[in-house]
């Protein structure tokens, strides 16, 4: 079934240490993003990738680090966590570099940060 | 500052329609979106509006006013399978993607 699979689906995390969500589609999409989402707030953007190969900072990517060596894969990496990153993380793909606003989300990984 | 503004909880009946606006104030503007939010689940694109006026896509209607910075998504007909939260976003002028929190739709029967 083609889309965006997530992994790991939920994960509890102890404070200062380092963790990767991983990201892949198969849908041969150009772009993908990495949000957050906490109660309350909407979603924000972490880091994006317009094409394999390039990166982008969103609007909270303090903490965060990406990479985009393929196509498919876009992982999203915390260094050391800290508390505040307790949240829900989605990843999303759209069909072209340039964003047209149509995004496919994965399931999400809730992540607990102790 | 960027900002998306939508009511936090709206209650409804089965079988009625509601209307949830949405108003924004954004550098720029390169579209509005709705999406729908099923508890504990991803995000599912439902309507995208750029011109000014109603876009009709079967029980689901979004409106746009550019001048007021205002939309509307209408729900028609509500099912139970509608409880769910709904998100506005803007695309801005640097085509980043800026959210609402999300209005959560509570359908009663």
């Amino acid at each position: 079934i083609a889309g965006i699979t997530q992994a790991p689906t939920s994960q509890i995390l102890a404070a200062g240490r380092r963790m990767t969500l991983r990201c892949t589609q198969d849908m041969r999409h150009n772009a993908m993003y990495w949000y957050r989402q906490d109660l309350g707030l909407g979603l924000r953007l972490i880091h994006y990738s317009n094409t394999a190969g390039t990166t982008g900072k969103g609007e909270v990517p303090d903490g965060y680090s990406v990479s985009r060596a393929n196509t498919d894969d876009f992982p999203l990496t915390l260094a050391s966590a800290v508390p505040s990153q307790t949240s829900v993380y989605f990843c999303a793909s759209s069909p072209k570099s340039l964003n047209t606003g149509e995004l496919f989300f994965g399931e999400g990984s809730r992540l607990t940060v102790l | 500052g960027q900002n998306i503004d939508q009511p936090t909880e709206m209650t409804a009946t089965e079988g009625a329609i509601v209307q949830i606006n949405c108003t924004y104030q954004t550098s720029g503007f390169n579209g509005l979106f709705w999406y729908q939010q099923h508890a504990g689940e991803a995000p599912t694109f439902l309507s995208y509006n750029v011109l000014d006026g109603l876009e009709e896509k079967g029980r689901f209607s979004s409106f746009l006013s550019r001048s007021k910075g205002y939309s509307y998504l209408l729900l028609k007909e509500l099912q139970m399978k509608d409880s769910a939260s709904y998100l506005c976003a803007v695309m801005d002028s640097n085509y980043q993607l800026i959210w609402g929190a999300g209005t959560k739709l509570i359908i009663k029967p």
